[in-house]
C-alpha cells in the first residue's frame, strides 16, 4: 500500500530557529501533498496544499512567510517553520493526494506526524 | 458552507459492547466518505470508505459504517469493542467537485474500558 514517511517525528528547539519537516511518498508519486496542523484534542487544520513544481496554496490565515513549503519532486514536500516561536509548537501532519491516474475513490495517505516543541 | 460534524467529543463504552461513533455531513452532491483512526503521536490511518453501493461498508479491525443518504450520515460501528480500539476517530468527506479537498470532522475520542 501507499506509504508516506514524515521526518523527523519529534523536534525540540530554541525560539528563533528554523525547522524543516520532510514528507516523502515512498512507493508512489504524489503530485499534491497537504500539510495539516493539529492542536491538542482538536481536529486537523489544513495549512496549505503543496503542488509539485509550483507554489503552494495556503489556507486563509496561514502565514506564507512563516511556513515555507517546497515541493521539488513528485516524492518530496518540505515544510519549514521559520523563526519558530513557542506558539508554533504543535503536531504537524502531511498527507499525499491522488497520484496521476489514481482513482478518485482512494483515501488520502498520511505521514506519522511531527511533534514540534519550541522552547 | 461545506462541513462535517462529529457531535460527540468522547464516547465511552465497555469492552465487548457495541460502539457507534456518529458523523453527519453537509457537502454538495454525493461525496465520498471516509473514516480514519489516530493513535497518540501518530498520523491518521485509513479505516474504511463509502463510494457507492451497499449502505453498510466493512473496513479494517472489524469496523463498519452505515451510510444514510436521507440523513446525510455515516456512522462508524463495531459489534464488540476492544480496549485497543481506544483512539481518536475522524470522519472525512471528499466532494466530487474537488477530488483533492477533504473536509474533516472535529474528531471523537473513543474510550473502551475493560
Amino acid at each position: 500500500g501507499a506509504v508516506v514517511s514524515q521526518h523527523p517525528s519529534w523536534v525540540i528547539c530554541k525560539s528563533g530557529t528554523s525547522v524543516k519537516i520532510e514528507c516523502r511518498s515512498l512507493d508512489f508519486q504524489a503530485t499534491t501533498m497537504f500539510w495539516y496542523r493539529q492542536f491538542p484534542k482538536q481536529s486537523l487544520m489544513l495549512m496549505a496544499t503543496s503542488n509539485e513544481g509550483s507554489k503552494a496554496t495556503y489556507e486563509q490565515g496561514v502565514e506564507k512567510d512563516k511556513f515555507l513549503i517546497n515541493h521539488a519532486s513528485l516524492t518530496l514536500s518540505t515544510l519549514t517553520v521559520t523563526s519558530a516561536h513557542p506558539e508554533d509548537s504543535s503536531f504537524y501532519i502531511c498527507s499525499a493526494g491522488l497520484e496521476p491516474g489514481q482513482g478518485v475513490d482512494q483515501p488520502q495517505h498520511f505521514g506519522d506526524g511531527t511533534r514540534l516543541s519550541i522552547l | 458552507a461545506q462541513s462535517v460534524a462529529q457531535p460527540e467529543d468522547q464516547v465511552n463504552v465497555a469492552e465487548g459492547n457495541p460502539l457507534t461513533v456518529k458523523c453527519t455531513y453537509s457537502v454538495s452532491g454525493n461525496p465520498y466518505l471516509f473514516w480514519y483512526v489516530q493513535y497518540p503521536n501518530r498520523g491518521l490511518q485509513f479505516l474504511l470508505k463509502y463510494i457507492t453501493g451497499d449502505n453498510l461498508v466493512k473496513g479494517s479491525y472489524g469496523f463498519e459504517a452505515e451510510f444514510n443518504k436521507s440523513q446525510t450520515s455515516f456512522h462508524l460501528k463495531k459489534p464488540s469493542a476492544l480496549v485497543s480500539d481506544s483512539a481518536l476517530y475522524f470522519c472525512a468527506v471528499r466532494p466530487l467537485y474537488n477530488f483533492n479537498k477533504f473536509y474533516f470532522g472535529s474528531g471523537t475520542k473513543l474510550n473502551v474500558k475493560p
